[in-house]
């Protein structure tokens, strides 16, 4: 089956430092990967969407100056939250997207970030 | 711009009493409609989604949804739920030419008391 794994899944960082996380996928080739941001008690904001052999695109209000995503290849995207504060807090979600299936995501358990 | 809306932020049921979780959206073109179930302190699971055809789509669980074109909703149901489907509901919408795209809605809070 197609299944989606994202590490570390919790973890604590001081206020201004960075922490990156990691998401893989196994199963299926992950054409496309989306990262997503779920503040307390909201819900999930597209950070960005990352295609293989495409640019990166980022939505409104998220840079790659301050969220660098890394999709070497089918199974592997990476995004580093750097210089992080309290606002950035949350659970990061991947979301991959199989070739020939774009209009399905299998999410992975996401990575719970702490701003100390 | 695609928006979502879930009216309805806390639902409250009995176990084996049906619900019906409601979805309404706005978006100018074709897109993909579905459903997210997210667990305390978990990600988010599929449910169902729609495209077109059978404006009543079946998922996981006993799980079902209908589209309406003439409403621009996308409302999820269950006829008889359980308390283990105590969690948060998140619809979601994509557009057509851009699925990896997903917009979510709020999210709906369902309790099943036992």
């Amino acid at each position: 089956g197609a299944l989606v794994y994202q590490y570390p899944r919790r973890t604590i960082c001081k206020s201004g430092t960075s922490m990156r996380m990691e998401c893989q996928a196994v199963g299926f080739q992950a054409t496309s990967v989306a990262w997503y941001r779920q503040s307390p008690q909201k819900t999930f904001e597209l950070i960005a969407l990352s295609t293989v052999n495409s640019a990166i695109k980022y939505e409104q209000n998220f840079t790659q100056e301050k969220f660098p995503i890394s999709h070497p290849n089918l199974s592997f995207s990476s995004m580093t939250v750097l210089n992080a504060y309290l606002e950035d807090r949350g659970l990061y979600l991947c979301g991959a997207s199989p070739w020939g299936n774009q209009d399905t995501q299998y999410f992975g358990p996401g990575t719970r970030l702490l701003v100390l | 711009t695609q928006t979502v809306s879930q009216s309805d932020a806390h639902v409250t049921v009995f176990e084996g009493d049906s619900v019906e979780l409601r979805c309404n959206y706005s978006y100018g073109g074709s897109i993909y409609l579905s459903w997210y179930i997210q667990h305390h302190g978990h990600g988010l699971q599929f449910l169902l989604k729609y495209y077109s055809g059978n404006p009543v789509v079946q998922g996981v669980n006993g799980f079902e949804a209908e589209f309406s074109k003439s409403d621009s909703s996308f409302h999820l149901r269950k006829a008889s739920v359980h308390w283990s489907d105590s969690a948060v509901y998140f619809c979601a919408v994509s557009p057509f030419t851009n699925t990896g795209k997903l917009t979510f809605g709020d999210g709906t809070v369902l309790t099943v008391k036992p």
